[in-house]
């Protein structure tokens, strides 16, 4: 158990639906992160909030919106979707922007299939 | 550019000893690490070596740097089959970005 918890762990989606994934850390950390890991390509990173605040957007479609209410919980909201946005979903969380010894803490994934 | 590069595949046998390798191209990278993933599960960190080090041992890890080439190895002695996972090796800037460029992973199997 890394105290990184995301949910759901499978989702399939049309691509018109509108869906959120949730990921929550128990760990005390101030730095959230959003990660897409899909066969083809290494992991990218697609969001990362410091303190609640967005500090990187590594020029994601704005068809992926990222929420962050507090530092314990992150959220993607996700709406028309293509196919090729089916992979797997990385949260992970820090105990200040990474580097050094405050490396990065990865939750389970949320495997996403756009239909 | 960032950029971090490893081999896809490896595969060993039980017992014997694995090296995963990786090369990265930003020099001014502080940290690297190894992750580790197993099937249907987030990444673990394994290890990490700060930039001024040459080797960092931690019970059947060993990390070597190679500052001047930008190589990285993993070294796993007594490999298990509970060590088949795929492995990535990520770096961290000392400015810039705020998190991790990973590479592609490699993956390890050890078979019996």
């Amino acid at each position: 158990e890394t105290g990184v918890t995301q949910t759901p762990r499978h989702l399939v989606m049309g691509m018109t639906n509108k869906k959120s994934l949730k990921c929550e850390q128990h760990l005390g950390h101030n730095a959230m992160y959003w990660y897409k890991q899909s066969a083809k390509k290494p992991l990218e990173l697609m969001f990362v909030y410091s303190l609640e605040e967005r500090v990187e957007n590594n020029s994601v479609p704005s068809r992926f919106s990222p929420e962050c209410p507090n530092s314990s919980h992150l959220f993607l909201h996700l709406h028309t979707l293509q196919p090729e946005d089916s992979a797997l979903y990385l949260c992970a969380s820090s105990r200040q922007l990474a580097g050094g010894t405050d490396t990065q803490y990865f939750g389970p994934g949320t495997r996403l299939t756009v239909l | 550019g960032e950029d971090v590069e490893q081999s896809l595949f490896l595969s060993v046998r039980e017992g014997d000893s694995s090296v995963i390798n990786c090369t990265y191209t930003d020099s001014s990278s502080t940290y690297l690490y190894w992750y580790k993933q197993e099937p249907g599960a987030g990444l673990q960190l394994l290890t990490y070596i700060f930039s001024n080090m040459d080797m960092k041992q931690d019970q059947r890890l060993t990390v070597l740097l190679n500052k001047k080439d930008k190589h990285l190895s993993l070294r796993i002695a007594d490999t298990q089959t509970g060590d088949s996972a795929i492995y990535f090796c990520a770096e961290i800037p000392y400015t810039g970005r705020r998190a991790l460029t990973f590479g592609s992973g490699t993956r390890l199997q050890v078979q019996p």
